[in-house]
């Protein structure tokens, strides 16, 4: 199957600083990549949807100026979380989509902001 | 947008078959019914993808009726490590593709 990586899988970070979690599809072009957020024990939750080359399509709720989303190229999609603090912390996932009608899951990135 | 219905959990013992069925009512004509399963602190896992009646690979089968309303992920003979959450996601993979919303998902406990 489809494999998608993200980086890093894990960080913690100080109150206020910018975190960066890059998302790449190794084997195949993702047209379209989505961003989902994961609290413990809790379903996944979709932030936005971002195509190559367009501005990503943000979920009602979710601050656009606080999660920035850049899908530059048809393999790589980063998710910066600015000026985090402690309720940001949680599991973010990214996942591509490609020729086919299937998402293909990254392994997550656990965030933790002190 | 299709909602899902799943049960929250469902126990079951090694080397028994599981079947965990999804209701989703409203699912319309382009939709495709995909499942996963995750892991703790893992990406979901794609599993398998049908559009009608039966579909079979190496690690399930996926059962759909003729209205589409329902689908059914049968594990075949399930292990320990089977254990995990399991979602079913309805979309139709082209503009709407990702608003496919996930359900709560259904735990399964394999017990030895």
């Amino acid at each position: 199957g489809a494999v998608v990586s993200q980086h890093p899988s894990w960080v913690i970070c100080k109150s206020g600083t910018s975190v960066k979690i890059e998302c790449r599809s190794l084997d195949f072009q993702a047209t379209t990549m989505f961003w989902y957020r994961q609290f413990p024990k809790q379903s996944l939750m979709l932030m936005a949807t971002s195509n190559e080359g367009s501005k990503a399509t943000y979920e009602q709720g979710v601050e656009k100026d606080k999660f920035l989303i850049n899908h530059a190229s048809l393999t790589l999609s980063t998710l910066t979380v600015t000026s985090a603090h402690p309720e940001d912390s949680s599991f973010y996932i990214c996942s591509g989509r490609g020729s086919t009608d299937t998402q293909y899951f990254g392994p997550g990135t656990r965030l933790t902001v002190l | 947008l299709a909602k899902t219905t799943q049960p929250i959990s469902m126990d079951s013992y090694e080397g028994q078959e599981v079947n965990i069925t999804c209701s989703h009512n409203n699912i319309a004509t382009n939709d495709y019914i995909t499942w996963y399963q995750q892991f703790p602190s893992q990406g979901p896992r794609f599993i398998i993808q049908g559009y009608k009646t039966k579909v079979t690979n190496e690690v399930a089968s996926l059962f759909i009726p003729a209205d589409r309303k329902s689908s059914t992920l049968s594990l075949p003979r399930v292990s320990l490590s089977d254990t995990a959450v399991y979602y079913c996601l309805v979309g139709d993979g082209g503009a709407n593709a990702g608003k496919s919303t996930f359900g709560d998902g259904t735990t399964l406990t394999v017990k030895p």
